[in-house]
């Protein structure tokens, strides 16, 4: 079975430019959920859909982050304006309805210069 | 929300040796302790977890124990191998039915030592 596929696996972007992550959950997972991943934070959870509706955003940092699932199989990610302190690793998530565990893809290593 | 403390942040042992990690978390209704193995440039691989319900939970070399009075859960991995080498993360969440954002620890590298 195909897992989470995340792409990029790498965007190097200029300060201010968008920046757009793409997430495909694993067929069948009902949840979908982003992180991001940093060295002096850790991982932290950014934003978790259930069938594709937005069910928590408080960890989403600022409102230059945005997330949208316009459908069951696929979910982006974007930041506008970009800025040197979101350089990060984001991470795509998805489990089944109900059950744990969440399956984790490769990430998008993210530099913004 | 929940927080979950982990230590050590870097463990070295010998090959052949055993390896714990240990975690605690502070909120008392969380009821599903998952451990995730990360190697350099990818995702976190879930390795074991355990429900609150259950104790202690075994999977070949790797174990994993549950004190919910203490609100703290370990790792246990035995007769460590080189590919052991990695991140370690232990993370907590609440599941009520449903499902909610996992809230990590910060990850413990473990290096075996040949």
């Amino acid at each position: 079975d195909a897992g989470v596929i995340q792409s990029p696996r790498h965007e190097v972007t200029e300060m201010g430019q968008e920046v757009t992550l793409r997430c495909k959950p694993i067929s069948g997972h009902d949840y979908l959920f982003w992180y991001r991943q940093t060295m002096m934070r850790g991982l932290e959870l950014l934003i978790y859909f259930n069938n594709n509706v937005p069910i928590d955003d408080s960890g989403m940092p600022e409102d230059r982050f945005s997330a949208k699932m316009p459908n069951a199989s696929f979910s982006t990610l974007k930041i506008q304006p970009s800025e040197p302190r979101d350089s990060a690793v984001y991470f795509c998530a998805s489990s089944r309805q109900g059950r744990q565990p969440q399956h984790f893809g490769d990430g998008t290593r993210l530099s913004i210069l | 929300g929940e927080n979950v403390e982990q230590h050590p942040s870097t463990l070295s042992v010998q090959e052949g040796d055993s390896a714990v990690i240990k975690c605690t978390y502070s909120d008392s209704a969380s009821n599903y302790f998952p451990w995730y193995k990360q190697e350099l440039g990818k995702g976190p691989q879930l390795i074991i977890d355990i429900r609150s319900n259950v104790g202690e939970k075994k999977d070949q070399r790797i174990a994993v124990t549950l004190n919910k009075t203490a609100k703290h859960f370990s790792l246990h991995i035995t007769e460590t191998q080189p590919e052991d080498s990695a991140v370690y993360f232990c993370a907590a969440l609440y599941s009520g039915g449903g499902a909610d954002g996992l809230t990590f620890g910060k990850g413990t590298h473990l290096i075996i030592q040949p």
